[in-house]
């Protein structure tokens, strides 16, 4: 069974720095590419990474290039994303997805950038 | 980038009725549409991938068509656990984007 398990989110303050990590099993991890989604309070849909099976290629959508780098260590099945010059819009849900049609999902982690 | 717009944002049906989304995409993305689930507390689900795929697992109620620009998203029969959020997904180029949204609620 695929499970993807999201850990590290919490209350940050605006400009604040944050790292969140996404534990994958029940399929072969290196194999396949990586995502982050997040959603916002107003249950708005957006894609905020992607990472290569491999690792080394990474896309991200103008709203947080610069400012998020996706990560992942495939001896230990996980899935990374720094998050830095943090904003209130930054407030979402974050998920980590499998392969690019987003066939998986973990749980979640929530992140709530406030002062 | 790719702006897809979803309708309609909220809809009530009876059981049994058909239910339809739309998604419109600014560019030509071929088959590249994906339809998620989403319930209350819960991640999207994937039900439908590109090319109209239906999941492994996914009831034969739900389908989808459409190529180019103009895709439609269709739950025959629906029943009350349908109750949820529908969103599309254009994953023929980055940024990946998705449609708004459609509330669906049973009478």
């Amino acid at each position: 069974e695929v499970q993807l398990v999201e850990s590290g989110g919490g209350l940050v303050k605006p400009g604040g720095s944050l790292k969140l990590s996404c534990a994958a099993s029940g399929f072969t991890f290196s194999s396949y590419a990586m995502s982050w989604v997040r959603q916002s309070p107003e249950k708005r849909l957006e894609w905020v990474a992607e990472i290569s099976s491999g690792g080394s290629y990474t896309y991200y959508p103008d709203t947080v290039t610069g400012r998020f780098t996706i990560s992942r260590d495939n001896a230990k099945n996980t899935l990374y994303l720094e998050m830095s010059s943090l904003r209130s819009e930054d407030t979402a849900m974050y998920y980590c997805a499998r392969d690019r049609s987003f066939a998986y999902w973990g749980q979640g982690t929530l992140v709530t950038v406030s002062a | 980038e790719t702006t897809v717009t979803q309708s309609p944002a909220s809809l009530s049906v009876a059981t049994g009725e058909k239910v339809t989304i739309r998604c419109i995409t600014s560019t030509d993305i071929d088959d590249d549409m994906n339809w998620y689930q989403q319930k209350p507390g819960e991640p999207p689900k994937l039900l439908i991938s590109e090319g109209n795929t239906l999941r492994p697992g996914v009831p034969s109620r739900f389908s989808s068509s459409g190529y180019g620009t103009d895709f439609v998203f269709t739950i025959e029969n629906t029943l009350s656990e349908d109750v949820a959020d529908y969103y599309c997904l254009q994953s023929d180029n980055m940024p990946y984007t998705f449609g708004g949204g459609t509330k669906l609620e049973i009478k």
